[in-house]
């Protein structure tokens, strides 16, 4: 079984930078696996923010970008915003059109 | 502007069936992957089925394979989970979701319909 791996929390102040990663169990994360993030809030349906590694989506803001780091898929926040506070997900596209979600992160602005 | 509505979620018995529904408008149903999305309350996302634009191919989690069937009716702009053989850890909110572009997955999301399975 697949297990796509993500920090269960990260703590950043307003203004601050942080990185949040997306690791496979079945081995270095490429742009062969099209990683998508989502942000979702309390109470509402997730939201998508990048796709396919590192393309922002039109309501997307500024301060989020994609990568791969280290052979994982990352989702870089500069110049954090308190309503940044929210849980996010990333999503990877295995062969066999299989699609696996991360355990998602989720991200204290304190 | 896109938008998805799921229906049909409610109580069922375990071993019961459920056929949830999502009503797309506001862009071309037929051009577009659709899948279902599910998350247990207070839980993460776990991808649940895709369906490729015309209907021909179909993917399956492994945890719902042989229960579940995805369809579509691009005539209707519809959208369709049957569920069978129903279990307690089959309750979540059900999402739809349409992709977009190449590897756009998931991108545009309906507000989610709760199927609750217990006795």
């Amino acid at each position: 079984q697949t297990v796509v791996t993500q920090e269960p929390s990260l703590t950043v102040s307003p203004g601050g930078t942080v990185t949040l990663t997306c690791a496979s169990s079945t081995g270095p994360v490429t742009s062969d696996y099209y990683p998508n993030w989502f942000q979702q809030k309390p109470g509402q349906a997730p939201r998508a923010l990048v796709y396919s590694t590192n393309n922002k989506h039109s309501w997307t803001p500024a301060r989020f970008s994609g990568s791969l780091l280290g052979g994982k898929a990352a989702l870089t926040l500069s110049g954090v915003q308190p309503e940044d506070e929210a849980e996010y997900y990333c999503l990877l596209y295995y062969g066999g059109a299989r699609v696996v979600f991360g355990g998602g992160t989720k991200l204290t602005v304190l | 502007e896109v938008q998805l509505v799921e229906s049909g979620g409610g109580l069922v018995q375990p071993g019961g069936s459920l056929r949830l529904s999502c009503a797309a408008s506001g862009f071309t149903f037929s051009t577009y992957w659709m899948h279902w999305v599910r998350q247990t309350p207070g839980k993460g996302l776990v991808w649940v089925s895709l369906i490729n634009s015309d209907g021909s191919s179909t993917i399956y989690a492994d945890s719902v394979k042989g229960r579940f069937t995805i369809s579509r009716d691009n005539a209707k702009n519809t959208l369709y989970l049957q569920m069978n053989s129903l279990r307690a850890e089959d309750t979540a909110v059900y999402y739809c979701a349409r992709d977009s572009r190449s590897g756009a997955i998931c991108v545009f999301w309906g507000q989610g319909t709760l199927v609750t399975v217990s006795s």
